[in-house]
């Protein structure tokens, strides 16, 4: 089945450690986005991708970075600079005309 | 500064008792209107795109309609499997690489 695939569901965090969420996406997408949700909030942009080798800083990139060297593979990094990483993480992608976006079920990250 | 308001914020429905949730725009030229269902714990599953208005697009119980500034996602006779969180988001031709997202609107249908 194409889709996109986010492991892991959960991920727990120690103070001052980098960790890294996966995303994986079958449907031949050329977009791809990170999102991050906080209770009662919007989702909100971290980082997008539009081709291959190529990113951009979304509204609330600082704490993260991410890594584009295959079109299906979108990791994102959460370091330790990430003042409150505790939150849902969800990836997404889009086609070529960047029309609906279609997303993964989530990393859940907590700081323990 | 394009942005997305959903009203209200929760909504509490018997089962049968048919309603609309508001999603409020401001953009600088609407590229594109979407509608999300996200269930807990889940990611949006998404469900309608309207792109100019008086559009309209349904699915089951679900209706969605744009004018030029704002959408309704009108649920007809809803179910308890109805209950869950509706995204709405936005997308501008200046920028169509982000999608605006409001916060939501949490629907509980009880039977």
């Amino acid at each position: 089945d194409g889709g996109i695939t986010q492991s892991p569901k959960y991920l727990f965090r120690k103070e001052g450690q980098n960790v890294t969420l996966s995303c994986e996406q079958n449907l031949n997408h050329d977009a791809m986005y990170w999102y991050r949700q906080d209770p009662g909030q919007g989702l909100r942009l971290i980082y997008y991708s539009q081709i291959v080798n190529d990113f951009q800083k979304g509204d609330i990139a600082e704490g993260y970075s991410v890594s584009r060297e295959k079109k299906e593979s979108f990791p994102l990094t959460v370091t330790s600079a990430q003042k409150n990483p505790t939150a849902f993480y969800l990836c997404a992608s889009s086609n070529r005309t960047n029309t609906e976006a279609f997303f993964g079920q989530g990393t859940r990250l907590t700081v323990v | 500064e394009d942005q997305v308001t959903q009203s209200p914020e929760a909504l509490r429905l018997q089962e049968g008792e048919s309603s609309s949730l508001n999603c409020s725009y401001t953009v600088s030229g609407l590229r594109g209107l979407f509608w999300y269902r996200q269930d807990p714990g889940k990611g949006p599953e998404f469900l309608f795109t309207l792109y100019s208005a008086g559009e309209e697009k349904e699915k089951e119980r679900l209706k969605a309609t744009l004018t030029k500034k704002e959408s309704f996602l009108h649920i007809t006779a809803p179910k308890p499997e109805d209950s869950a969180t509706y995204l709405c988001a936005v997308q501008a031709w200046g920028n169509f690489n982000k999608f605006y997202f409001g916060s939501g609107t949490k629907l509980n249908v009880k039977p």
